[in-house]
Formats: C-alpha cells, sequence, structure tokens
C-alpha cells in the first residue's frame, strides 16, 4: 500500500528557481493538505483542498501556489524561492467525514534554498 | 483561532520509566479533537492517541495515555514504561469537530530522550 507518496524527497534549490513539489495519494481521499515544518514552530498549514478544483489558503499559504486537477495529486508550486523556505513539507490526506478521521502523512521532502 | 503550547521544548527519562508531556490549548469551540503525534528521526509522523472532547473518558492506546481536562483546556501525554524507541519529537494537535479540509493545528513539538 503506498498510502502518501511526496516527490522528491531532498531539493537543493537556488534563490529564485521555481520547483513543484509533488504528492499523491492512492486512498480515494478527498482532503489533501501541505504543511511545513520548522524548528520551534511545529506543523503550519500552507494551502489545502477539499476535492478536485477546490482548494484554499491555510496560515502559512504566501510563495506558494497549489491546484487540484484530480483526486490523486495535489502538487505545492514555488514559483521564485527564498531561503526563508527552507524547512520540511508535509502532504497529508483524509476522508472527509470530518469525524476526526485519522490523517495520513507522507514521509517528508526536505527543502534548502540557498 | 485556536492554539497549541507546548511548553517543554525537551524532556528527558530514563529507560523504564514514567514520562509526562504538556500541552495546553486555546479555543472557544465545544467540540473537538485532539491528538498526539510521534515524530523519530525519520521524520515519519505516527499518530499516537486521539481524544474526543466529547467524551470524558480518557483515552488510552497501550504505554500511552492522555490527561484531559477539559475545562483547563489542557491535554497531557503520559507514557509508562519508556523503551528507547519511544525517542522522538512530540506534537500535540488540535482539530474542530466538523472541519472543513480536516485542518490541524499543530503545537511546536516536545523533543524526548529516553536514556538507557
Amino acid at each position: 500500500n503506498a498510502g502518501v507518496t511526496q516527490t522528491p524527497k531532498f531539493q537543493v534549490l537556488k534563490t529564485g528557481q521555481s520547483m513543484t513539489l509533488q504528492c499523491a495519494q492512492d486512498m480515494n481521499h478527498e482532503y489533501m493538505s501541505w504543511y511545513r515544518q520548522d524548528p520551534g514552530m511545529g506543523l503550519r498549514l500552507i494551502h489545502y483542498s477539499v476535492g478536485a478544483g477546490i482548494t484554499d489558503q491555510g496560515e502559512v499559504p504566501n510563495g506558494y501556489n497549489v491546484s487540484r486537477s484530480t483526486t490523486e495529486d495535489f502538487p505545492l508550486r514555488l514559483l521564485s524561492a527564498a531561503p526563508s523556505q527552507t524547512s520540511v513539507y508535509f502532504c497529508a490526506s483524509s476522508r472527509t467525514s470530518r469525524s476526526g478521521n485519522t490523517i495520513y502523512f507522507g514521509e517528508g521532502s526536505w527543502l534548502t534554498v540557498v | 483561532a485556536q492554539t497549541v503550547t507546548q511548553s517543554q521544548p525537551e524532556m528527558s527519562v530514563q529507560e523504564a520509566e514514567t514520562v509526562t508531556l504538556s500541552c495546553t490549548y486555546d479555543t472557544s469551540e465545544n467540540n473537538y479533537y485532539l491528538f498526539w503525534y510521534k515524530q523519530p528521526p525519520s521524520r515519519q509522523m505516527i499518530l499516537v492517541i486521539r481524544q474526543e472532547a466529547y467524551k470524558q473518558q480518557n483515552a488510552t492506546e497501550n504505554r500511552f495515555s492522555v490527561n484531559f481536562q477539559k475545562a483547563a483546556k489542557s491535554f497531557s501525554l503520559k507514557i509508562s514504561d519508556s523503551q528507547l524507541g519511544d525517542t522522538a519529537m512530540y506534537f500535540c494537535a488540535f482539530m474542530n469537530h466538523m472541519e472543513y479540509g480536516n485542518k490541524l493545528v499543530f503545537g511546536a513539538g516536545t523533543i524526548l530522550r529516553v536514556k538507557s
């Protein structure tokens, strides 16, 4: 069972470069989210989606774009990377029952912007 | 907006002993969920335990149990018979009941080191 798959696991970018972090889930989950983890700050929500074609901003959306063209995929785009975006990024997915269902996390993507 | 506070950045415990990690939260909601996640050095996010606010009974999962004090907005995690494999970062997290998008609010985390 693949669960939530994130690629790449590690990436080094130069300031100003663009890139896309990929996230795919094979559980037919409607809800998907992106979080970033920084030292001393826990995980913070960047963007989330409640279904194909529907996305919304989280707590720290600036500098990131998302789209959801299929149920399975939820890519996170950095249009012009900045050193402040150096972080560990987690994708998560869950069902829509909104009853505190289990949230499944990917293994994380380490991004360094130099 | 909800906030989650973990006031202990780091803790250590001897193997086989008991340790308690603290978590407080702030919300005006009455129905919600609280979680403890474990993050070992691999960075994988592992759900340890979950509590539904409408349940008065504290949740337990094997060696892990919580002390949920709704009025005080406190949600501590007790780990009994600590094992070396419990060494990890622990995050407390909050979710509103019927939360659109199942969005989690996390605390800053507590690093737990279990010593042999």
